[in-house]
Protein backbone atom coordinates (compact mmCIF):
# COMPACT_ATOMS: atom_id res chain seq x y z
CA UNK A 1 0.00 0.00 0.00
CA UNK A 2 1.11 3.68 0.13
CA UNK A 3 2.23 4.20 -3.50
CA UNK A 4 3.20 7.54 -5.38
CA UNK A 5 3.39 7.39 -9.20
CA UNK A 6 4.53 9.96 -10.67
CA UNK A 7 4.38 10.87 -14.77
CA UNK A 8 6.31 10.64 -16.93
CA UNK A 9 9.31 9.70 -15.51
CA UNK A 10 11.46 11.29 -17.63
CA UNK A 11 10.89 14.15 -20.16
CA UNK A 12 12.96 16.70 -22.61
CA UNK A 13 11.34 19.87 -23.46
CA UNK A 14 13.02 22.94 -25.44
CA UNK A 15 13.97 26.32 -23.29
CA UNK A 16 11.10 28.63 -23.83
CA UNK A 17 8.48 25.80 -23.30
CA UNK A 18 5.84 24.87 -20.18
CA UNK A 19 6.07 20.81 -18.64
CA UNK A 20 3.66 19.18 -16.66
CA UNK A 21 4.76 16.37 -13.90
CA UNK A 22 1.99 14.58 -12.23
CA UNK A 23 1.70 13.13 -8.84
CA UNK A 24 -0.48 10.62 -7.68
CA UNK A 25 -1.44 8.31 -4.51
CA UNK A 26 -2.50 4.81 -5.86
CA UNK A 27 -4.23 3.62 -3.47
CA UNK A 28 -4.67 6.17 -0.41
CA UNK A 29 -6.19 9.31 -0.11
CA UNK A 30 -3.21 12.29 0.56
CA UNK A 31 -3.67 14.86 2.86
CA UNK A 32 -0.27 16.83 1.78
CA UNK A 33 1.85 16.68 -1.34
CA UNK A 34 5.62 17.58 -1.53
CA UNK A 35 7.89 18.39 -4.46
CA UNK A 36 11.35 17.99 -4.06
CA UNK A 37 13.99 19.06 -6.60
CA UNK A 38 17.41 16.96 -6.50
CA UNK A 39 20.24 18.28 -8.59
CA UNK A 40 22.56 14.92 -8.83
CA UNK A 41 24.98 13.74 -5.69
CA UNK A 42 22.95 16.37 -3.96
CA UNK A 43 19.95 16.11 -0.98
CA UNK A 44 16.28 16.59 -1.87
CA UNK A 45 15.45 20.61 -1.77
CA UNK A 46 11.70 21.10 -0.65
CA UNK A 47 10.10 22.95 -3.02
CA UNK A 48 6.80 23.77 -2.24
CA UNK A 49 4.01 22.16 -0.14
CA UNK A 50 0.33 21.58 -1.14
CA UNK A 51 -2.82 21.03 0.39
CA UNK A 52 -5.83 19.57 -1.39
CA UNK A 53 -8.02 22.87 -2.82
CA UNK A 54 -5.89 25.28 -1.38
CA UNK A 55 -2.62 27.27 -2.84
CA UNK A 56 0.61 25.84 -2.45
CA UNK A 57 3.53 26.76 -0.04
CA UNK A 58 6.78 27.55 -1.50
CA UNK A 59 9.75 27.87 0.19
CA UNK A 60 11.65 30.10 0.45
CA UNK A 61 13.90 30.96 -2.71
CA UNK A 62 11.39 29.26 -5.05
CA UNK A 63 9.69 31.15 -7.68
CA UNK A 64 6.12 30.11 -7.65
CA UNK A 65 5.40 32.02 -10.99
CA UNK A 66 7.77 29.48 -12.47
CA UNK A 67 6.85 26.26 -10.87
CA UNK A 68 3.06 26.24 -10.93
CA UNK A 69 1.54 23.45 -8.30
CA UNK A 70 -2.04 22.06 -8.45
CA UNK A 71 -3.92 19.61 -5.95
CA UNK A 72 -6.94 19.54 -7.87
CA UNK A 73 -7.79 16.47 -5.70
CA UNK A 74 -6.71 14.17 -2.64
CA UNK A 75 -4.94 11.84 -4.95
CA UNK A 76 -3.49 14.07 -7.61
CA UNK A 77 -0.95 17.01 -7.80
CA UNK A 78 1.11 18.47 -10.69
CA UNK A 79 3.84 20.55 -10.86
CA UNK A 80 4.25 22.73 -14.12
CA UNK A 81 7.27 24.10 -14.90
CA UNK A 82 6.80 27.57 -17.12
CA UNK A 83 9.04 28.98 -19.97
CA UNK A 84 11.79 26.13 -19.06
CA UNK A 85 15.63 27.22 -19.23
CA UNK A 86 18.65 24.46 -18.88
CA UNK A 87 19.11 25.61 -15.44
CA UNK A 88 15.74 24.13 -14.23
CA UNK A 89 17.07 21.02 -15.67
CA UNK A 90 16.83 18.21 -12.27
CA UNK A 91 15.04 15.62 -11.01
CA UNK A 92 11.77 16.08 -9.76
CA UNK A 93 10.36 14.01 -6.56
CA UNK A 94 6.74 14.35 -4.67
CA UNK A 95 5.92 12.86 -1.99
CA UNK A 96 2.84 12.21 0.03
CA UNK A 97 1.68 12.48 3.47
CA UNK A 98 -1.79 9.85 4.20
CA UNK A 99 -4.29 11.30 6.10
CA UNK A 100 -4.88 10.12 9.70
CA UNK A 101 -1.62 8.38 9.29
CA UNK A 102 0.00 7.98 12.87
CA UNK A 103 3.23 8.89 12.23
CA UNK A 104 2.19 12.32 10.89
CA UNK A 105 5.85 13.41 9.24
CA UNK A 106 5.98 10.02 7.32
CA UNK A 107 6.26 10.32 3.45
CA UNK A 108 5.64 8.39 0.79
CA UNK A 109 7.51 8.74 -2.17
CA UNK A 110 7.17 8.88 -5.96
CA UNK A 111 10.01 7.32 -8.15
CA UNK A 112 11.26 10.79 -10.06
CA UNK A 113 10.69 12.49 -13.01
CA UNK A 114 14.22 13.51 -14.78
CA UNK A 115 13.47 16.77 -16.38
CA UNK A 116 16.15 17.91 -19.50
CA UNK A 117 15.59 21.16 -21.00
CA UNK A 118 17.46 21.98 -23.93
CA UNK B 1 15.91 25.87 13.45
CA UNK B 2 15.72 22.21 13.19
CA UNK B 3 18.94 20.31 11.04
CA UNK B 4 20.63 17.20 9.74
CA UNK B 5 23.87 15.85 9.74
CA UNK B 6 25.45 13.21 7.97
CA UNK B 7 29.16 13.39 8.33
CA UNK B 8 29.70 10.83 5.79
CA UNK B 9 29.36 11.56 2.31
CA UNK B 10 30.66 8.41 0.89
CA UNK B 11 31.28 4.67 2.81
CA UNK B 12 33.05 2.03 1.17
CA UNK B 13 32.52 -1.56 2.66
CA UNK B 14 33.24 -4.93 1.72
CA UNK B 15 30.38 -7.57 0.77
CA UNK B 16 29.52 -9.39 4.48
CA UNK B 17 30.99 -6.61 6.44
CA UNK B 18 29.00 -4.85 9.13
CA UNK B 19 27.76 -0.88 8.21
CA UNK B 20 26.78 2.08 10.49
CA UNK B 21 25.89 5.35 8.80
CA UNK B 22 25.85 8.41 11.00
CA UNK B 23 23.51 10.75 10.87
CA UNK B 24 23.22 13.86 14.14
CA UNK B 25 19.96 15.96 14.37
CA UNK B 26 19.34 19.44 15.89
CA UNK B 27 15.93 19.60 17.52
CA UNK B 28 14.45 20.82 20.93
CA UNK B 29 11.79 18.45 21.34
CA UNK B 30 11.83 14.41 20.74
CA UNK B 31 12.21 14.28 17.30
CA UNK B 32 10.62 12.28 14.27
CA UNK B 33 13.24 10.77 12.58
CA UNK B 34 13.28 8.58 9.58
CA UNK B 35 16.09 6.81 7.13
CA UNK B 36 15.51 6.16 3.08
CA UNK B 37 17.14 5.16 1.05
CA UNK B 38 17.62 6.06 -3.16
CA UNK B 39 18.48 4.10 -5.43
CA UNK B 40 20.02 5.42 -9.00
CA UNK B 41 17.47 7.27 -10.39
CA UNK B 42 14.90 6.01 -8.31
CA UNK B 43 12.41 7.76 -5.72
CA UNK B 44 13.20 7.27 -1.83
CA UNK B 45 12.18 4.16 0.12
CA UNK B 46 11.81 4.13 4.17
CA UNK B 47 14.01 2.36 5.91
CA UNK B 48 12.69 2.89 9.48
CA UNK B 49 11.67 5.16 11.79
CA UNK B 50 11.65 6.59 15.20
CA UNK B 51 8.90 8.28 16.96
CA UNK B 52 8.80 7.36 20.34
CA UNK B 53 9.51 4.10 22.35
CA UNK B 54 12.14 1.63 22.43
CA UNK B 55 15.51 3.50 20.98
CA UNK B 56 16.18 0.54 18.69
CA UNK B 57 14.26 0.14 15.73
CA UNK B 58 13.91 -2.25 13.41
CA UNK B 59 13.58 -1.53 9.62
CA UNK B 60 13.29 -3.18 6.27
CA UNK B 61 15.98 -5.28 4.55
CA UNK B 62 17.98 -5.88 7.82
CA UNK B 63 18.71 -2.22 8.63
CA UNK B 64 18.28 -0.95 12.16
CA UNK B 65 18.62 2.15 13.83
CA UNK B 66 19.28 3.48 17.62
CA UNK B 67 17.66 6.61 18.70
CA UNK B 68 20.48 8.05 21.42
CA UNK B 69 18.73 11.49 22.93
CA UNK B 70 22.18 12.33 24.74
CA UNK B 71 23.88 12.27 21.72
CA UNK B 72 21.57 13.66 19.71
CA UNK B 73 21.88 10.46 17.20
CA UNK B 74 20.13 8.10 14.82
CA UNK B 75 23.10 6.12 13.52
CA UNK B 76 21.51 3.35 10.90
CA UNK B 77 23.40 -0.17 11.17
CA UNK B 78 23.20 -3.74 9.31
CA UNK B 79 25.85 -6.85 10.45
CA UNK B 80 25.82 -8.00 6.94
CA UNK B 81 26.09 -5.59 4.15
CA UNK B 82 25.26 -7.05 0.47
CA UNK B 83 25.54 -5.60 -2.88
CA UNK B 84 22.45 -4.43 -3.54
CA UNK B 85 23.15 -2.43 -0.41
CA UNK B 86 25.04 0.31 -2.33
CA UNK B 87 22.61 3.09 -2.61
CA UNK B 88 22.43 6.45 -1.32
CA UNK B 89 21.19 6.65 2.12
CA UNK B 90 19.52 9.81 3.73
CA UNK B 91 18.46 10.76 7.47
CA UNK B 92 15.59 13.08 8.01
CA UNK B 93 13.97 14.80 10.96
CA UNK B 94 10.22 16.14 11.07
CA UNK B 95 10.31 19.94 11.43
CA UNK B 96 8.21 22.39 13.59
CA UNK B 97 6.31 24.87 11.95
CA UNK B 98 3.45 22.67 10.18
CA UNK B 99 2.66 21.00 6.90
CA UNK B 100 4.99 17.84 8.17
CA UNK B 101 7.82 18.67 6.61
CA UNK B 102 10.68 16.48 6.58
CA UNK B 103 14.57 18.22 6.59
CA UNK B 104 16.66 16.19 4.93
CA UNK B 105 20.84 15.58 5.53
CA UNK B 106 22.69 15.56 2.65
CA UNK B 107 23.02 12.08 2.03
CA UNK B 108 25.84 9.22 2.35
CA UNK B 109 26.44 7.48 -0.76
CA UNK B 110 27.74 3.39 -0.12
CA UNK B 111 29.70 1.44 -1.99
CA UNK B 112 29.63 -2.37 -1.80
CA UNK B 113 32.79 -4.14 -2.68
CA UNK B 114 33.07 -7.75 -3.72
Amino acid sequence: GAVVSQHPSWVICKSGTSVKIECRSLDFQATTMFWYRQFPKQSLMLMATSNEGSKATYEQGVEKDKFLINHASLTLSTLTVTSAHPEDSSFYICSASLRGLSSPYEQYFGPGTRLTVT
Amino acid sequence: AQSVTQPDIHITVSEGASLELRCNYSYGATPYLFWYVQSPGQGLQLLLKYFSGDTLVQGIKGFEAEFKRSQSSFNLRKPSVHWSDAAEYFCAVGASGGYNKLIFGAGTRLAVHP
